[in-house]
């Protein structure tokens, strides 16, 4: 089968950084994508890394280590905007996005 | 308009009742895909279509028919659901297949569908 492991639940404080991890076991893999969803939003797309490294877009990071099957999204200043929900989600096919359940970020003062 | 648009945002229907759920993109993709988001549950891929052509139908019950008269607007038509079904389904677009494997789908807000 195929499966993304993100944490539950990450609490941080306004002004901080965090980092969300992804671990994926899929049966096959171009790249790897980050969304974010506010509560009764749609998901908005952050980021993608189909090769290993860091890719940064403003105060949001992406990694991917391929080799490790393992991601993750860094967020810098945290603002309490940032409070949501971040899914992983790894593209297994052409037009497959298979997405993981979900961290809820809560940023407090 | 601008982006992904779903309507309704709402629905609450009967076990033997029929509906549909529409979307529409504004964004000049080919590609469009139903997604559903259930509590504590990660997205489930329901059903993709390329250039109007359905390429993915990952084992969805025949209670869910979908139709992409067009390259703009996909239907997700319902039937005879079950409680179980109850959840929010999200609509999406992109470019190319998944935006030429850029990983990047523009969301609609979805439809919250309740079954009694």
């Amino acid at each position: 089968g195929q499966s993304l492991e993100q944490p539950s639940e990450v609490t941080a404080v306004e002004g901080a950084i965090v980092q969300i991890n992804c671990t994926y076991q899929t049966s096959g893999f171009y790249g790897l994508s980050w969304y974010q969803q506010h509560d009764g939003g749609a998901p908005t797309f952050l980021s993608y890394n189909a090769l290993d490294g860091l890719e940064e877009t403003g105060r949001f990071s992406s990694f991917l280590s391929r080799s490790d099957s393992y991601g993750y999204l860094l967020l810098q200043e945290l603002q309490m905007k940032d409070s949501a929900s971040y899914f992983c989600a790894v593209l297994t096919g052409a037009n497959n996005l298979f997405f993981g359940t979900g961290t809820r970020l809560t940023v407090i003062p | 308009e601008t982006g992904v648009t779903q309507t309704p945002r709402h629905l609450v229907m009967g076990m033997t009742n029929k509906k549909s759920l529409k979307c529409e993109q504004h964004l000049g993709h080919n590609a469009m895909y139903w997604y559903k988001q259930s509590a504590k549950k990660p997205l489930e891929l329901m059903f993709v279509y390329s250039l109007e052509e359905r390429v993915e139908n990952n084992s969805v019950p025949s209670r869910f028919s979908p139709e992409c008269p067009n390259s703009s607007h996909l239907f997700l038509h319902l039937h005879t659901l079950q409680p179980e079904d109850s959840a929010l389904y999200l609509c999406a677009s992109s470019q190319d297949g998944l935006g030429g494997n850029t990983g990047e789908l523009f969301f609609g807000e979805g439809s919250r569908l309740t079954v009694l």
